[in-house]
């Protein structure tokens, strides 16, 4: 069973507009992490923000801020202010307990398309 | 940057061959993992090392090898190479292995800049 799920395959926004990137998981490990990390063009993956299952607020790094919705299993990226060089492909990703060791289990990915 | 080095960045070669490919993680973490990135598989985890020790295994095939050294750095080792073995390998590193400190501590992982592997 898909354990990240990102049901967008892609997504453009207005330059300087908010967008959201939806990220639904699986898991019934009561102790989890959820990232987001983003891949340009050019390849390498970066990380973006961090969400942990007992976290009571919602993470902020920046432009970016991750929505999480623990009930419902997601955990949206929202990027404010939206910049050119936000374009770029999105992934969503879990980690579970520590059983596990720290392997990461990704969604496909969002292709995100910024317009000028 | 994200400190974490892989060599080489491209390689080509032919099915049948075997090549190494190489990763050195951040100064201090102790945790090495291989992921492959291809486009019909997508982003795979395929092994974490630990301080020199296997700690997690995932989707790797036994033609594939890893092993982490004494100095942190880790080497894939890829044989019997087929035309789908074709992807982007990425190195990743933490600081520990796991859910170190508790629940919420991050332990994110900082990725290389991946190998591109095409075999021909």
């Amino acid at each position: 069973a898909q354990k990240i799920t990102q049901t967008q395959p892609g997504m453009f926004v207005q330059e300087k507009e908010a967008v959201t990137l939806d990220c639904t998981y699986d898991t019934s490990d009561p102790s989890y992490g959820l990232f987001w990390y983003k891949q340009p063009s050019s390849g390498e993956m970066i990380f973006l923000i961090y969400q942990g299952s007992y976290d009571q607020q919602n993470a902020t790094e920046g432009r970016y801020s991750l929505n999480f919705q623990k009930a419902r299993k997601s955990a949206n990226l929202v990027i404010s202010a939206s910049q050119l060089g936000d374009s770029a492909m999105y992934f969503c990703a879990m980690r579970e307990g520590q059983e596990y060791g720290n392997k990461l289990v990704f969604g496909a990915g969002t292709i995100l398309r910024v317009k000028s | 940057d994200s400190g974490v080095t892989q060599t080489p960045k491209h390689l080509i070669t032919a099915t049948g061959q075997r090549v190494t490919l190489r990763c050195s993680p951040r100064s201090g973490d102790l945790s090495v993992y291989w992921y492959q990135q291809s486009l019909d598989q997508g982003l795979q985890f395929l092994i974490q090392y630990y301080n020199g020790e296997e700690r997690a295994k995932g989707n790797i095939l036994e033609r594939f090898s890893a092993q982490q050294f004494p100095d942190l750095h880790s080497e894939l080792n890829l044989s019997s190479l087929e035309l789908g073995d074709s992807a982007l390998y990425f190195c990743a590193s933490s600081e520990e292995a796991g859910l170190a400190g508790g629940p919420g501590t991050g332990n994110e992982q900082f990725f290389g800049p991946g190998t591109r592997l095409t075999v021909l």
